[in-house]
């Protein structure tokens, strides 16, 4: 039962190149949520999905774009990245038939570094 | 839009002592609340969360909270600390929005001496 998985775990950029995070989950969720983790700012949400085809910007999104074009997978994509963007990315997913009361089940994380 | 506020960034107690984590959070009705726990390196886990009836919750490894409404506070709270609860704790609240979206406070890292 892998629940949410993240890939990579970790990763280098130079400022300017591009990259993709997934995030796969295999409990059928329909809501799936990428955040970024900053010390001392707590989690921000980037962007997030309520569905195959769907996705919705968040407090943080500028920079990033995401496709759903799976349902089981939420992919976040840096363009160009920046130094700003260094951060650990989390995944998470949510039923759509509990409401909010689930709360998110997380993937471990992808520590990036912006140089 | 809903808030929510950890006071104590750091905080350290001796293994065995109890503890007790602030969160107080703004939102209009009744929300829903949850403590995750996030060890080092790791994702955040669900230790409980609280969204109607008794205002005193149970948790996993030992974690209680409390809401009370006049305060709008959930407090998480642990008689006896152990060395393997080190780790940073987050607050999040959440609504009947779109998207069941959690907003998250900016998490308290727990240190424990031996």
């Amino acid at each position: 039962n892998a629940g949410v998985t993240q890939t990579p775990k970790f990763r280098v950029l130079k400022t300017g190149q591009s990259m993709t995070l997934l995030c796969a989950q295999d409990m059928n969720h329909e809501y799936m949520y990428w955040y970024r983790q900053d010390p001392g700012m707590g989690l921000r949400l980037i962007h997030y999905s309520v569905g195959e085809g769907t996705t919705a910007k968040g407090e943080v999104p500028d920079g990033y774009n995401v496709s759903r074009l799976k349902k089981q997978n939420f992919l976040l994509g840096l363009e160009s990245a920046a130094p700003s963007q260094t951060s650990v990315y989390f995944c998470a997913s949510t039923p759509f038939k509990t409401g909010p009361r689930y709360g998110y089940t997380f993937g471990s994380g992808t520590r990036l570094t912006v140089v | 839009a809903q808030s929510v506020t950890q006071p104590d960034i750091h905080i350290t107690v001796s293994e065995g002592a109890s503890l007790e984590l602030r969160c107080n959070y703004s939102y209009g009705a009744t929300p829903y609340l949850f403590w995750y726990v996030q060890s080092p390196g790791q994702g955040l886990q669900l230790l409980l969360k609280y969204f109607s009836g008794d205002t005193l919750v149970q948790g996993i490894k030992g974690f209680e909270a409390e809401f009370k409404r006049s305060q709008s506070s959930f407090n998480l709270r642990k008689p006896s600390v152990h060395w393997s609860d080190a780790a940073e704790y987050f607050c999040a609240v959440g609504n009947n929005n779109a998207g069941n979206m959690l907003t998250f406070g900016g998490g308290t890292r727990l240190m424990v001496k031996p």
